[in-house]
């Protein structure tokens, strides 16, 4: 089994609907997680950035924390076929050597007219 | 792009060369990365540098070897190419301003490698 499991979609959603993209992870020492999205053929573009539980938003994007659950979500509201990418959730454990992210497989949205 | 420059771009290479790759920062990040992408398994971490001349293994580091020579620069060489090391290779970088703490973590937009 994965560390990091990730559905990976694809998704196919309506413009202005609310996505909702999901993470679930089985080591318990993860503390930081992060969600990236990637466009086709580009390098992973840093979204949200969260320590521990709870939730963070940034404009139309909603991280949410559930360390009980192992699991975290990354919410879209009023979804643009701009973001139509591929999303990819990663996580790290509390440490003094930098960041090792473990990555989800990533979901693939799109974002239809 | 956060400072972050990849090179080459695209390289296509014969089974038993070696290849090194680039990866260049301008934002004296203390640690570096290198992840490789494939269909099925997302990313996953090569090997690391922590500072200069201080480098360790990842998950996915045989075949591979890392040399960090410059805070700047972080060489992957791959000492004989082979078609199961064609991917997508990512640099990464983290710990602005010296931090050691987890900090995010910004990527380079990759060099697709095809080992034929």
């Amino acid at each position: 089994q994965k560390e990091v499991e990730q559905d990976p979609g694809p998704l196919s959603v309506p413009e202005g609907a609310i996505v909702s993209l999901n993470c679930t992870y089985s080591n318990s020492a993860f503390q930081y997680f992060m969600w990236y999205r990637q466009y086709s053929r580009k390098g992973p573009e840093l979204l949200m950035y969260t320590y521990s539980s709870g939730n963070k938003e940034d404009g139309r994007f909603t991280a949410q924390v559930d360390k009980s659950s192992k699991y975290i979500s990354l919410f879209i509201r009023d979804s643009q076929p701009s973001d139509s990418a591929t999303y990819l959730c990663a996580m790290s454990p509390l440490t003094g050597g930098g960041n090792k992210l473990t990555f989800g497989t990533g979901t693939q949205l799109k974002v239809e007219l | 792009d956060a400072g972050i420059t990849q090179s080459p771009r695209h390289k296509v290479t014969e089974t038993g060369t070696p290849v090194t790759l680039r990866c260049h920062q301008t934002e004296n990040h203390r640690y570096m990365y290198w992840y490789r992408q494939d269909p099925g398994h997302g990313l996953r971490l090569i090997h690391y540098s922590y500072g200069v001349k201080d480098t360790d293994k990842g998950e996915v580091s045989d075949g591979y070897s890392v040399s960090r020579s410059k805070t700047e620069d972080f060489l992957l060489t791959l000492e004989s190419a082979t078609s199961s090391q064609t991917s997508v290779y990512f640099c990464a970088i983290s710990g602005r301003d010296g931090k050691s703490m987890n900090t995010e973590a910004f990527f380079g937009q990759g060099t697709r490698l095809t080992v034929v």
